[in-house]
């Protein structure tokens, strides 16, 4: 099936430094891809729908400046956590759709950020 | 709005012992339905979905799902529960544009 790889898996930080993270569709072209957060022992919670070519569509309550989002080819969408504090510290979880084949979701393997 | 309720935020079974996991939700038409698995640190694994069709749906590990209309319930199950199967259990909407996520369920499986 398709995959979703998400890199790094884990990273710490430095309390206001910016910390990337990138999301790419391996072996299927990803027009959408979608970042989640998720906070210890809580479900998921949509942040925003990156669009290739496009600014990124970001849910209410999360502010874009914080949370950059570039989608600049079909297969790689990047999360930019600028100026990162503790509190930005969770499980950051993209997904991507796979329009051409079962149209199915699928997910990355999530990425753990620390910010100390 | 559409919304997803797991009822049950953490069970307990012991290893051998049948399982349900409740899941309902909220939409106008029929929806898109998931049941995710989440180990700790670990990202989402598809256990099984329902487009259409057949409203019992066999998914992989031994999990199946009944679609409920009239409950609007997609219940997970599973005859004998694995010490492996300890995880968290996400129940999901799609309404054709967004995913909706449940709160999940922590399972935890006794000796």
């Amino acid at each position: 099936g398709a995959v979703v790889s998400q890199h790094p898996s884990w990273v710490i930080c430095k309390s206001g430094t910016s910390v990337k993270i990138e999301c790419r569709s391996l072996d299927f072209q990803a027009t959408t891809m979608f970042w989640y957060r998720q906070f210890p022992k809580q479900s998921l919670m949509l942040m925003a729908t990156s669009n290739e070519g496009s600014k990124a569509t970001y849910e209410q309550g999360v502010e874009k400046d914080k949370f950059l989002i570039n989608h600049a080819s079909l297969t790689l969408s990047t999360l930019t956590v600028t100026s990162a504090h503790p509190e930005d510290s969770s499980f950051y979880i993209c997904s991507a759709r796979d329009y051409r084949g079962t149209g199915e979701l699928f997910f990355g393997e999530g990425s753990r950020l620390t910010v100390l | 709005a559409q919304s997803v309720t797991q009822p049950d935020i953490h069970i307990t079974v012991s290893e051998g012992a049948s399982l349900e996991l409740r899941c309902n939700y909220s939409y106008g038409a029929t929806p898109y339905l998931f049941w995710y698995v989440q180990s700790p640190g670990q990202g989402l694994q598809l256990l099984l979905k329902y487009f259409s069709g057949d409203t019992l749906v066999q998914g992989i590990k031994g999990f199946e799902a009944e679609f409920k209309r009239s409950q609007s319930s997609f219940n997970l199950r599973k005859p004998s529960v694995h010490w492996s199967d300890a995880a968290e259990y996400f129940c999901a909407v799609e309404d054709g544009n967004q995913f909706y996520f449940g709160t999940g369920t922590s399972l935890t499986v006794i000796p």
